[in-house]
């Protein structure tokens, strides 16, 4: 079964970069029928998505947040990685990754999520 | 970018009943909208996807409907476990979500 867990800090300072990675178990990051990707949660807030990757690193970001944000894949490991840039308090949130559907070149439907992990943003 | 507007924000209903639950999309998705049920402390969970295919072991008593931007979830007899949040999603212009329909006792 697969299963996705997420790890990294759970407290980023005003300014510095967000640093996440998601390690995919069960299954493998390379197959051609999935992406990848992260979506957040705001405290007590509805669900934003942050972006995709494709095995190959083909990617698609939320244009609202693409100038800070990078994800990148490593296949040797069956992991793939979130950074986000000059964080604020308003990323402050509940950061998912999960795997997406695919349909063509896009991304479509998240059918299998990890548990979350919290990031708090403050100094 | 493509706005879901998801009602109502709360809907209050006992065991048993039907519950519908609306997504309005700001411009056409066509069909490519999708349906989530989140419980407290859980990550979202796909009930529905393409407006009205139901995810891999979602019962039967969930199903959608709709096409171009009015969207329904119905829940024809609700069970106690089904009493969470409801989000809809589109992946006509990149990606977003509804800002959710809570569904209490």
């Amino acid at each position: 079964q697969l299963q996705l867990q997420e790890s990294g800090p759970g407290l980023v300072k005003p300014s510095e970069t967000l640093s996440l990675t998601c390690t995919v178990s069960g299954g493998s990051i390379s197959s051609s029928s999935y992406y990848w990707g992260w979506i957040r949660q705001p405290p007590g807030k509805g669900l934003e998505w942050i972006g995709n990757i494709y095995y190959t690193g083909s990617t698609y970001y939320n244009p609202s947040l693409k100038s800070r944000v990078t994800i990148s894949v490593d296949t040797s490991k069956n992991e793939f990685s979130l950074k986000l840039r000059s964080v604020l308090a308003a990323d402050t949130a509940l950061y998912y990754c999960a795997r997406f559907t695919r349909d063509g070149h896009n991304p479509n439907y998240m059918d299998v999520w990890g548990k979350g992990t919290t990031v708090a943003v403050s100094s | 970018e493509i706005v879901l507007t998801q009602s109502p924000a709360t809907l209050s209903l006992s065991p048993g009943e039907r519950a519908t639950l609306s997504c309005r999309a700001s411009q056409s998705v066509s069909s490519y909208l999708a349906w989530y049920q989140q419980k407290p402390g859980q990550a979202p969970r796909l009930l529905i996807y393409d407006a009205s295919n139901r995810a891999t072991d979602i019962p039967a008593r969930f199903s959608g409907s709709g096409s171009g931007t009015d969207f329904t979830l119905t829940i024809s007899s609700l069970e106690p476990e089904d009493f969470a949040v409801y989000y809809c999603q589109q992946r006509t212009n990149w990606i977003t979500f509804g800002q959710g329909t809570r569904l209490e006792i």
